[in-house]
């Protein structure tokens, strides 16, 4: 079975703050993908970012930046400076290989981001 | 491109009513999955199709039924409605990249409230 866990129900920063988003997986597959999505107040899911199990390099688009440690089961998400745009909920999920359509999501961590 | 579509944003059912959540995608995308979101809590998966005339259980599949007659369209019914299932549905669709790794793209959701 697959689980995410993302320890932090919410978080709160004042703006220009760096904040961390926790994600720990687990899982059984040696080959899966994480993903992060955003769900701002308005309610949709945006994508933001997927990551291969066997790719540990690490990203960074803009303010946002993601570590993965495959040693650690962990997918932390960084926001560099945060905006006031930034508060929202956002959503670590993984899928397994060959998991089409299926994706276990993690619980959210709300982010309210105060100027 | 529309992208995911969902009719109706807004629903509300008397205990018992049976309805259809509509779910359209013009993506030509082969896989499409349905979530519901209660409060406080990371989707769960439902239903999910990989084609059409191919649809399988997800996490929470009780009192829900699917059908995948077109790759379009992926239509989601309550058979009975319970006040247990209020919460937001959202469908998904996604099509496989090379690699494997590929992230689902959201509809704006259905609000659903049974009373």
């Amino acid at each position: 079975a697959q689980k995410v866990t993302q320890a932090q129900t919410e978080i709160s920063v004042v703006e220009k703050e760096d904040v961390t988003l926790d994600c720990v997986y687990e899982t059984r597959d040696t080959t899966y993908y994480l993903f992060w999505y955003k769900q701002p107040p308005s309610g949709e899911l945006v994508f933001l970012i997927r990551r291969n199990s066997f790719d540990e390099q690490n990203e960074i688009s803009g303010r946002y930046s993601w570590n993965f440690q495959k040693s650690t089961s962990s997918f932390n998400f960084t926001i560099t400076a945060s905006q006031v745009v930034d508060s929202a909920v956002y959503f670590c999920a993984l899928r397994g290989f060959g998991g089409a359509g299926k994706s276990t999501f993690g619980d959210g961590t709300t982010l309210t981001v105060k100027p | 491109n529309a992208g995911v579509t969902q009719t109706p944003k807004f629903q509300v059912l008397k205990t018992g009513q049976s309805m259809t959540l509509q779910c359209a995608q013009d993506m030509n995308h082969e896989y499409m999955s349905w979530y519901r979101q209660d409060p406080g809590m990371g989707l769960r998966l439902i239903h999910y199709s990989v084609g059409a005339g191919i649809t399988d259980q997800g996490e929470v599949p009780n009192g829900y039924n699917v059908s995948r007659s077109t790759t379009e369209d992926f239509p989601l019914r309550l058979l009975s409605a319970a006040p247990s299932q209020t919460s937001v549905y959202f469908c998904a669709s996604s099509s496989p990249r090379q690699g494997g790794s590929y992230e689902q793209y959201f509809g704006p959701g259905t609000r659903l409230t049974v009373t």
